[in-house]
């Protein structure tokens, strides 16, 4: 069945420093695997998407991840955080075996310090 | 273009209530699926609807049901709420629906009393 592991709850950065969120995932089938941010008070919003391309997407606002399936990996990346990146971030698989349903890991909420 | 729109905001119900919330998908789509979101968790699949009818629905029991109209609106219906059923519901739209992009809209509050 797939599943998703976000490795940490909480991730504190200083502002300028890199970004990296830890995503691991399970699948028996290639997946599609999404990123999405969830702003205080605001809604669920795409930030990357791979789907068998390019290993590594490029997404919105300088965020980036690299799908390793080797690893069965997509971290995010953002190689210089601002204090607008204080956010809950989720890492979301799908694929054909389960259905295409959403499957969203727990969160890691992302703490910028000035 | 107005973006997925949910209805009510905010709802407080008591044991055992039933409840239905309300979806309008961002316009020109046509799929429509639910989570629900409780608090400090990441979002939990609930259901998808495509061409008025149910195509994958989690693990959730049969008090949670829905519908979509023809205009591709929809409803979650909750039966027999219980204490645990507390959470942001979130409605999200996409075409087609397969590992396509999810637009979501900001979400009902409920609570259960």
């Amino acid at each position: 069945a797939q599943s998703v592991t976000q490795l940490d709850s909480h991730v504190s950065v200083s502002e300028g420093t890199p970004v990296l969120l830890r995503c691991n995932y399970s699948s028996s089938y290639s997946p599609s695997l999404f990123w999405y941010v969830q702003h205080p008070n605001k809604g669920l919003q795409l930030l990357l998407k791979y789907t068998s391309a390019a290993t590594l997407v490029k997404g919105i606002n300088g965020f980036e991840a690299e799908f390793k399936k080797s690893e069965t990996s997509f971290h995010l990346t953002k190689p210089s955080a601002h204090m607008s990146d204080a956010a809950e971030y989720f890492c979301v698989v799908s694929d054909l075996a389960g259905g295409f349903k959403t499957i969203f890991g727990a969160g890691t909420r992302l703490f910028v310090k000035a | 273009d107005a973006g997925v729109t949910q209805s009510p905001t905010h709802l407080i119900k008591t044991r055992g209530q039933q409840v239905t919330l309300r979806c309008s998908p961002k316009s020109g789509h046509d799929t429509v699926s639910w989570y629900q979101q409780a608090l400090g968790q990441g979002p939990q699949f609930i259901f998808q609807y495509y061409e008025e009818e149910e195509r994958q629905r989690g693990n959730f029991p049969d008090r949670f049901s829905g519908h979509q109209f023809p205009n591709y609106s929809s409803e979650l219906n909750v039966n027999a709420l219980l204490l645990g059923d507390s959470a942001l519901y979130l409605c999200a739209s996409s075409l087609r629906g397969f590992n396509e992009k999810l637009f979501f809209g900001s979400g009902t509050q409920l609570s259960v009393l």
